[in-house]
């Protein structure tokens, strides 16, 4: 079946610095990226949706400034944390539309410190 | 407003015992509906979807699930559960009109109890 590679499974980063978080579609072509944020027991809340080749649509709330969106290719989607802070911690999830559906990456664990 | 339900943020059942979980959705249209599972720091895995056809949806790892247009529901079923079925449950769903995106509930707690 339709894989999505997400990595790093987990990263720890300093206050102030910068982090980015890759998705790839490995077996199909991903036409549609999203990407969730979870918190600790709590449901997925959708951050922003790209499309390859154009900018991404961010949910309301969701600062498009702060969480940079790429989908430059139809198999690669980054999500990058800038100047990230404590309250960036948090358990992000990509996931990949494709004839399969949707499918999800395995999630990066990201805590700042 | 559209909204989708899980009723009971944690259920526990013995080994070998019924599990239902329940899902609810409120739209005048019926959307597309999914039943997801994450294990602990992990992604999401599909158990089953329901789109259009035979409202009785079988999914993997002997779960089903029924589509109540009456009662605007989705519930999750397996007849016997496992412990390894001890997880964090999610429905979702897709609106109608909302491109691709996925809405989830607030997801279900299964413990599995020997």
């Amino acid at each position: 079946g339709a894989v999505v590679s997400q990595h790093p499974s987990r990263v720890i980063c300093k206050s102030g610095t910068s982090v980015k978080i890759e998705c790839r579609s490995l077996d199909f072509q991903a036409t549609t990226m999203f990407w969730y944020r979870q918190f600790p027991k709590q449901s997925l809340m959708l951050m922003a949706t790209s499309n390859e080749g154009s900018k991404a649509t961010y949910e309301q709330g969701v600062e498009k400034d702060k969480f940079l969106i790429n989908h430059a290719s139809l198999t690669l989607s980054t999500l990058t944390v800038t100047s990230a802070h404590p309250e960036d911690s948090s358990f992000y999830i990509c996931s990949a539309t494709g004839l399969d559906g949707y499918t999800f990456g395995s999630g990066t664990r990201l805590t700042v410190v | 407003a559209q909204s989708v339900t899980q009723l009971g943020s944690h259920v526990s059942v013995s080994e070998g015992a019924l599990v239902l979980l329940r899902c609810n959705y409120s739209s005048s249209v019926p959307p597309y509906l999914f039943w997801y599972v994450q294990y602990p720091n992990q992604g999401l895995q599909l158990l089953l979807k329901y789109t259009t056809g035979a409202t009785l949806v079988k999914g993997i790892n002997g779960f089903e699930a029924e589509f109540k247009k009456s009662e605007t529901s989705f519930h999750l079923t397996k007849p016997s559960a496992h412990m390894s079925d001890a997880a964090e449950y999610f429905c979702a769903v897709r609106w109608s009109g909302t491109a691709s995106k996925l809405t989830f509930g607030t997801g279900t707690r299964l413990q599995v109890m020997l």
